[in-house]
C-alpha cells in the first residue's frame, strides 16, 4: 500500500520554465514533509522540507505548497536548470522517525 | 558533513547465495535504515534500528535480517538471495527522534541476483 502518492513519474521541463511534482498522502499521522533530490549514483539528499500547520514554504527557486484539507503537496521549481535534472522524491514522516516515500519523479531540463 | 558509507557500490550473486550488505555511519547517529529502491516504486523501507542491538521491521522485512553490533554499523543480511531482491540499497542514518530530525543517505549498493 503507497501511503504517498506522487505525479508525474516524468517530467521534461525547458531551462527557465517551472517544474511541479505533486504529491497525495493518506495518513493523517504525518506531520512532517520532506522532499529529497537524488542524482544518478548518488544517494538522496534533503532539499526542502515542510510542516503541516504552513500553507506554504519557500527556499531560493524552490518552494512547497501544502493543502491540509486536500491531503495534498507539490514542489514547485522556478526557473528551472539543467543542473536541476535528478531525481525528486517527496514523502511523509511519522513519529518514529519513519519516512514513507513516493514513487519519484525523474526530472530532465533541457538547455 | 556527515558521511554515510556503503561496502560496495555494485554486487553480483548467485540464487541462494548469503549476501552482506554494511553501512557505516560517521556522525554518532542514533537511528539507522535500510532502503531498497525500485523503479516506479520509489523507496521502500526494509528494517532500521534506533539503538545498537535493536531494530525495527519495516513496510518490506521479508526474505532480510540486519544487524547492529555497534552505533556506527548497520548490516543487511539476504539469508538465501533470490532473483527478486536483485535491487539498489540505501542505507540511511539520522540524528534522534526530532521532528525535522534529516536521514542522511550513502550512494547505494547495487545487487544483481543472478
Amino acid at each position: 500500500q503507497q501511503q504517498v502518492k506522487q505525479s508525474p513519474q516524468s517530467l521534461i521541463v525547458q531551462k527557465g520554465g517551472i517544474s511541479i511534482i505533486n504529491c497525495a498522502y493518506e495518513n493523517t499521522a504525518f506531520d512532517y514533509f520532506p522532499w529529497y533530490q537524488q542524482f544518478p549514483g548518488k544517494g538522496p539528499a534533503l532539499l526542502i522540507a515542510i510542516r503541516p500547520d504552513v500553507s506554504e514554504k519557500k527556499e531560493g527557486r524552490f518552494t512547497i505548497s501544502f493543502n491540509k484539507s486536500a491531503k495534498q503537496f507539490s514542489l514547485h521549481i522556478m526557473d528551472s536548470q539543467p543542473g536541476d535534472s535528478a531525481t525528486y522524491f517527496c514523502a511523509g514522516w511519522t513519529s518514529g522517525s519513519r519516512l514513507t516515500f513516493g514513487e519519484g519523479t525523474q526530472l530532465t531540463v533541457n538547455p | 558533513d556527515v558521511k554515510v558509507t556503503q561496502s560496495s557500490r555494485y554486487l553480483v550473486k548467485r540464487t541462494g547465495e548469503k549476501v552482506f550488505l554494511e553501512c557505516v555511519q560517521d556522525m554518532d547517529h542514533e537511528n539507522m535504515f535500510w532502503y531498497r529502491q525500485d523503479p516506479g516504486l520509489g523507496l521502500r523501507l526494509i528494517y532500521f534500528s534506533y539503538d545498537v542491538k535493536m531494530k525495527e521491521k519495516g513496510d518490506i522485512p521479508e526474505g532480510y535480517s540486519v544487524s547492529r553490533e555497534k552505533k556506527e554499523r548497520f548490516s543487511l543480511i539476504l539469508e538465501s538471495a533470490s532473483t527478486n531482491q536483485t535491487s539498489m540499497y540505501l542505507c540511511a542514518s539520522s540524528f534522534g527522534t526530532g521532528l525535522s530530525e534529516t536521514q542522511y543517505f550513502g550512494p547505494g549498493t547495487r545487487l544483481l541476483v543472478l
